[in-house]
């Protein structure tokens, strides 16, 4: 069942700005993840956030975790054109993120203007 | 490593056939393979849990005699599409994966139903 939700629906900013995305759940979880997904194509993994942690960076992207809230925000600094695409989190009830099928929320489409 | 192929990749058929999806794992054995549907500008819904060698878990709301999932080998699950109508036209995403902690995405299909 569907029970994310991102917002924005719609991200336009300029290049080098940053990013941001949130999303919120409405079940408990044991971890969450974002994906990004470029039109047409299929999923990039980007990173893996466990229920007990709070804050985990890859790279240019950080993402935040409140349980207590029931949801994330992933942030992307100094954006690039090829960031372009949709973003979506997904979660996860057992406590891997392999075995069980994924919750995905609805998306952010993201656009960097060159 | 990791990799997830979908074949075919972009299939049309006409309205009353049937299409059949393939997923393999390339370079590892996927214990869990997931099937997902992806609607136009819309989020992935999960269909079905497979895992080799028993029957199909599917999500409420999915045909399980419409959507026959075979998931015969550790590296392939294959997902037949059966009496298809137009309202089957969508972005049908696999998923595999050899452990708890990840789960790989194919390519995805497009599937036309005219």
């Amino acid at each position: 069942s569907q029970q994310g939700e991102e917002d924005p629906q719609a991200l336009s900013i300029q290049e080098g700005e940053n990013a941001t995305m949130n999303c919120s759940y409405k079940t408990s979880i044991n971890n969450l993840q974002w994906y990004r997904q470029n039109s047409g194509r299929g999923l990039v993994h980007l990173i893996l956030i466990r229920s007990n942690e709070r804050e985990k960076h890859s790279g240019r992207l950080r993402v935040t975790l409140d349980t207590s809230k029931k949801s994330s925000s992933l942030l992307i600094t100094a954006s690039r054109a090829a960031d372009t695409a949709s973003y979506f989190c997904a979660t996860s009830t057992y406590s891997g993120g392999g075995a069980d099928g994924l919750t995905f929320g609805k998306g952010t489409h993201l656009i960097i203007q060159p | 490593g990791a990799v997830v192929s979908q074949h075919p990749s972009r299939v049309i058929c006409k309205s009353g056939t049937s299409v059949k999806i393939e997923c393999r794992s390339l370079d590892f054995q996927a214990t869990t393979m997931f099937w997902y549907r992806q609607f136009p500008k819309q989020s992935l819904m999960l269909m079905a849990t497979s895992n080799e060698g028993s029957k199909a878990t599917y999500e409420q709301g999915v045909e399980k005699d419409k959507f026959l999932i075979n998931h015969a080998s550790l590296t392939l699950s294959t997902l037949t599409v059966t009496s298809a109508h137009p309202e089957d036209s969508s972005f049908y995403i696999c998923s595999a994966s050899d452990t708890v902690y990840e789960q790989y995405f194919g390519p995805g299909t497009r599937l036309t139903v005219t």
